[in-house]
């Protein structure tokens, strides 16, 4: 069973760039989550999508991030302009629905803004 | 709303040894708790998780976790530490959705790193 399946698994940019990360989540899950990993600041959810809808969207931290999900294998987080500041480990992970069930986390995209 | 309380940046404890990594929470009716740990450049997998019954929990790896609704506490616990259990732990926190509400999103701990000594 693949598991949740995150590109690149790093990026390197300049500040301003337009970034894109990509997830496909585990088949069958519907529920998908961002975070973003940081040492100041912990492990911060950005976004929640469910049935490919997004349900809660306070995380994200400002109009320069966008996320999508136009069907259940597939999800995007952009940010443009990029800055410096959003360098971090941003992970996706799935979940069966709305149960009790755990999430399933991808290997992370390490993004460095220069 | 619901929180996770990690006291413990670090946790060092020798090869052999007994260790503990401790979990209080809060929330609105029952709980669903979890563990993960996450090791270097990985994302976090799930190791357990207390949804009712047993208060007491076997995960994966060795580990296993106590649920103590009165403390409000989830401890991790492993009877012998290896040192490849070196890693950062997560514990998580989900209300269970009652007539009172809740959300399906869990709320994580800021982790605790976990140093097993040779």
């Amino acid at each position: 069973d693949a598991g949740v399946i995150q590109s690149p698994r790093h990026e390197v940019t300049e500040m301003g760039q337009e970034v894109t990360l990509r997830c496909k989540p585990i088949s069958g899950h519907n529920s998908l989550f961002w975070y973003r990993q940081t040492m100041m600041r912990g492990l911060e959810l950005l976004i929640y999508f469910n049935n490919n809808v997004p349900i809660d969207d306070s995380g994200m931290p400002e109009d320069r991030f966008s996320a999508k999900m136009p069907n259940a294998s597939f999800s995007t987080l952009k940010i443009q302009p990029s800055e410096p500041r959003d360098s971090a480990v941003y992970f996706c992970a799935s979940r069966h629905g709305q149960s009790n069930q755990p999430q399933h986390f991808g290997d992370g995209t390490r993004l460095s803004i220069l | 709303a619901q929180s996770v309380a990690q006291p413990e940046d670090q946790v060092n404890v020798a090869e052999g040894n007994p260790l503990t990594v401790k979990c209080t929470y809060s929330v609105s009716g029952n709980p669903y708790l979890f563990w993960y740990v996450q090791y270097p450049n990985r994302g976090l997998q799930f190791l357990l998780k207390y949804i009712t019954g047993d208060n007491l929990v076997k995960g994966s790896y060795g580990f296993e976790a106590e649920f103590n609704k009165s403390q409000t506490s989830f401890h991790l616990k492993k009877p012998s530490a290896l040192v490849s259990d070196s890693a950062l732990y997560f514990c998580a926190v989900r209300a269970f959705l009652d007539a009172s509400g809740g959300s399906y999103i869990p709320t994580f701990g800021r982790g605790t790193s976990l140093i097993v000594h040779p």
